[in-house]
């Protein structure tokens, strides 16, 4: 089983700043996957990315970056140059590799609601 | 280009008056999910199915229910909701072992439910 800490529940940046949201994992496995998912004001959970546990190259998709860090459990997000559309909540999800019956658990964060203001 | 649809996007129900609430995939996926989430919570799994076979989880209440006629489609029952029932209702959808994106989840807008 794992379980996730986002130490952070509310982050309010003005437009333009970078942000970094943070992610503390505990797992057992030594194979897993760690998710994060958006989830803007309207409620549907939108994919963002997923890291397997034996990639530890950080990951850039345009302004949206990611720090895995395998040794201190930390899996990092970091939005550059934020936007007002960038406001929302955003989980971090560690999975198992399959909890078997065809599923793969995701156990959610808190997460961190990011207020990006004008 | 909708592909996991809820309806209906709010729904409001009586203390104890049965309500369901409905999920339906366009994508051909093996695996459906629920997930309950409460105002500034993690969502929280209660079951899911794969195929036809449901598979609950232990700290989901009895009241809680759900039934997948054929692939596309999925409901959740709440027999006799509370007011602490008052929640965001979650679809997902997984594909089983193949294809690269094997284990991702994708979800439906939810369906905001509201206990008088």
């Amino acid at each position: 089983a794992q379980k996730v800490t986002q130490a952070q529940t509310e982050i309010s940046v003005v437009e333009k700043e970078d942000v970094t949201l943070d992610c503390v994992y505990e797992t057992r496995d030594t194979t897993y996957y760690l998710f994060w998912y958006k989830q803007p004001p309207s409620g549907e959970l939108v994919f963002l990315i997923r890291r397997n546990s034996f990639d530890e190259q950080n990951e850039i998709s345009g302004r949206y970056s990611w720090n895995f860090q395998k040794s201190t459990s930390s899996f990092n997000f970091t939005i550059t140059a934020s936007q007002v559309v960038d406001s929302a909540v955003y989980f971090c999800a560690p999975s198992d590799v399959y909890s078997g019956a065809g599923s793969y658990q995701l156990t959610f964060g808190k997460g961190t609601k990011l207020s990006v203001i004008p | 280009d909708a592909m996991v649809i809820q309806n209906p996007r709010y729904q409001v129900t009586q203390f104890g008056k049965p309500v369901t609430l409905s999920c339906s995939q366009t994508l051909n996926h093996n695996v459906m999910y629920w997930y309950q989430q409460k105002s500034s919570q993690a969502p929280k799994l209660l079951f899911h199915y794969y195929d036809k076979d449901f598979n609950n989880e232990a700290d989901t209440p009895d009241n809680f229910q759900s039934r997948r006629p054929n692939t596309s489609f999925c409901f959740l029952d709440i027999r006799s909701p509370g007011l602490g029932d008052a929640a965001m209702y979650l679809c997902a959808t997984s594909r089983d072992l193949s294809g690269p994106t094997y284990n991702e989840q994708f979800f439906g807008p939810g369906t905001r439910l509201t206990v008088l």
